[in-house]
């Protein structure tokens, strides 16, 4: 059974912290996505990744970055936490259809 | 810009009834849309994908259709069931990279 799994369901952070969330899959994918989605907005799309070291912008990546040393783990990194970052974000990898994780649910007070 | 439309208020209808979700989208047709499913507090899972050829595209109960003309795909749920109640999200391929823009969902209440 394909899997992707987050490192933590819920997570409370104070602003000006910084902030690491992971997610790893087992399928081999080569694709691995991080969107945050917020009431009345949607899965937006913070950032993906198409292969190890290789990482590209999506939609909403002001004051995040990320980091994908091995295929199976791409990381999500608040480099100082907001409270306007409070969101449920969520971890994706893909080959024809995507597969998603659990969701973190990161409250920043 | 790509963009995905769907109905962003709920919708609420009888069990055994066969729920029609509307997903459209902008500029050119895709070369597949998919379909998703969230229930509250998780993360979404897939349900089918259609590709641009395709008319029509059945899995169980749920059915889904593509309309390039109209530039719209249905989501339709038959015989209805209280379980079936979740946010339903539409996605469409956009550009290189395999990456996927979803629409904002619509949430589907099924009442007994």
């Amino acid at each position: 059974d394909v899997k992707v799994t987050q490192s933590s369901r819920y997570l409370v952070k104070r602003t000006g912290e910084k902030v690491f969330l992971e997610c790893v899959q087992d399928m081999d994918h080569e694709n691995m996505f991080w969107y945050r989605q917020d009431p009345g907005l949607g899965l937006r799309l913070i950032y993906f990744s198409y292969d190890v070291k290789m990482k590209e912008k999506g939609d909403i990546p002001e004051g995040y970055s990320v980091s994908r040393e091995k295929k199976e783990r791409f990381s999500l990194i608040l480099e100082s936490a907001s409270t306007n970052q409070t969101s449920m974000y969520l971890c994706a990898s893909k080959s024809n259809e995507q597969f998603f994780g659990p969701g973190t649910r990161l409250t920043v007070l | 810009s790509q963009k995905i439309e769907q109905n962003s208020e709920a919708l609420n209808i009888q069990e055994g009834k066969t729920a029609t979700l509307t997903c459209n989208y902008t500029n050119y047709s895709p070369a597949y849309l998919q379909w998703y499913r969230q229930d509250p507090g998780r993360g979404p899972v897939f349900l089918l994908l259609i590709r641009e050829n395709e008319k029509e595209k059945r899995k169980e109960r749920l059915k889904v259709t593509f309309d390039t003309t109209l530039k719209q795909s249905l989501f339709h749920i038959t015989a209805s069931q209280p379980a079936d109640s979740a946010t339903y999200l539409c996605a469409r391929i956009s550009g290189g990279y395999n990456k996927l823009i979803f629409g904002a969902g619509t949430r589907l209440a099924v009442h007994p």
